[in-house]
């Protein structure tokens, strides 16, 4: 199994949907995060979280809110998705020292229509 | 505002040669870390190789290694004895020892080894 799973991998929704995108690791890693992957635009970072009680805003946190629900599980939501939303979303999880590899997910294609 | 830039949208290169991904970037900060990650078609983000700032000798991971020029605020990747499985995208990227520990990515490389 993957160290860190992302559910689901590919959606299709409509505009105005409320949708979750669902974020678990088995990796005992405290740092969480959520990227957006756009065409030429490399990954930007949505939001992110120290623990389950910390939770920050990202570059590009409008429209987007999330919830840590346990040190494992970090997921993002779209409360009303709209076209532009349409991405590849990615969760990451890291160790606290601050040279070591983040470790991605597989990504979850959205598309909004 | 932290930037990094990866001016070659495209790259090929014959299998068994090498090849060289070019990467800036501009921070105001002192203490960062350096990364390239590969994003094969499966999407999947792979560390190819890590660079510490403070560190002038140059990272070499196998095949991979690069050329930090901290002055200059550059950091290239080369490949070399390129195979097929090094087709992917090449994102540079970088985070500080501080605050949010993310990573600002550049826009990426979409390299493909021809055989």
């Amino acid at each position: 199994d993957a160290d860190v799973t992302q559910t689901p991998r590919n959606r299709i929704t409509k505009t105005g949907k409320r949708i979750m995108l669902e974020c678990s690791q088995t990796k005992g890693h405290d740092r969480m995060y959520w990227y957006r992957q756009d065409p030429g635009l490399g990954l930007q970072l949505i939001y992110y979280s120290f623990d389950v009680k910390d939770i920050n805003k990202g570059e590009i946190s409008d429209g987007y809110s999330v919830s840590r629900q346990a040190q494992a599980k970090f997921s993002l939501s779209l409360e009303s998705a709209i076209p532009n939303q349409t991405a590849l979303y990615f969760c990451a999880t890291k160790v606290r020292v601050t040279n070591t590899e983040a470790f991605f997910g597989q990504g979850t294609r959205l598309t909004v229509v | 505002a932290q930037t990094v830039t990866q001016s070659q949208p495209e790259m090929s290169v014959q299998e068994a040669e090498t090849v060289t991904l070019s990467c800036t970037y501009d921070t105001s900060e002192n203490n960062y870390y350096l990364f390239w990650y590969k994003q094969p078609p499966s999407r999947q983000m792979i560390l190819v190789i890590r660079q510490e700032a403070y560190k002038q000798q140059n990272a070499t991971e196998n095949r991979f290694s690069v050329n930090f020029q901290k002055a200059a605020k550059s950091f290239s990747l080369k490949i070399s004895d390129s195979q097929l499985g090094d087709t992917a995208m090449y994102f540079c990227a970088f985070t500080f020892r501080t605050g949010a520990n993310n990573l600002f990515f550049g826009t990426g490389t979409r390299l493909t080894v021809i055989p």
